[in-house]
């Protein structure tokens, strides 16, 4: 079973610009989240999709937008990058959201910002 | 506020040695209580999962305890091995649907 896929793995980019990332959940998994990781603030929750609906969110500017297709793949959106979004942007699956079944992640996008 | 701590931040032991991981948690109101860990360059692999009305669950070498009136788990390594370095998180799902994830514990096991 092929587990979750972010595309692409690394990403340069410069301020100003708009990027879109991309997940693929394991096959059969309908809830999609996505995390931001820095070195100064760890892991945050960005949002979590299910059904093609934002489920949940988490305290981040609108710079920041997520969607879910019909087949539970999944894109975030960032707007007007800043300095301060480098990061490693994590994509995680599960059966069902909430985070009541263990969450399988991919391995990250790495979004660089100069 | 959900705040969740891990202690030490780093740790270097031999091989061969048992060892504990700490991660403590300042609402007890929680759902359940997961142990990752986190290659270099990697995404987070889950190790094990307590549902909140759980003591411990165990995978192999692994063995997680939970006690959630004192906000606090422990992850506890036996016989540790090289290919156990990478770092190990906590993160707890919270009444917000919302898992919060501790600062991490850095693992190096030498030869």
């Amino acid at each position: 079973k092929a587990g979750v896929t972010q595309t692409p793995r690394y990403l340069i980019k410069t301020r100003g610009q708009q990027v879109t990332l991309s997940c693929s959940p394991i096959s059969g998994h309908r809830s999609v989240s996505w995390y931001q990781q820095t070195p100064g603030q760890g892991l945050q929750f960005l949002f979590e999709y299910f059904s093609e609906t934002q489920r949940n969110k988490g305290n981040f500017p609108g710079r920041f937008s997520g969607r879910q297709f019909s087949n539970s793949r999944s894109e975030m959106n960032v707007s007007t990058l800043e300095l301060g979004d480098s990061a490693l942007y994590l994509c995680a699956s599960s059966l069902d959201p909430g985070g009541y079944q263990p969450q399988h992640f991919g391995d990250g996008t790495r979004l660089s910002i100069l | 506020k959900q705040e969740v701590t891990q202690i030490p931040a780093a740790l270097s032991v031999p091989e061969g040695e048992n060892l504990v991981l700490n991660c403590s948690f300042t609402d007890s109101a929680i759902y359940n209580l997961q142990w990752f860990r986190q290659d270099p360059g990697k995404g987070l692999t889950s190790l094990l999962l307590i549902q909140s009305s759980q003591r411990e669950q165990t995978s192999g070498r692994l063995n997680a305890s939970l006690d959630k009136s004192s906000g606090r788990s422990t992850l506890y390594i036996a016989a540790s091995q090289p290919g156990d370095s990478a770092t190990y998180l906590c993160a707890v799902l919270h009444n917000t649907d919302k898992l919060i994830f501790g600062t991490g514990t850095r693992l190096q096991v030498f030869p």
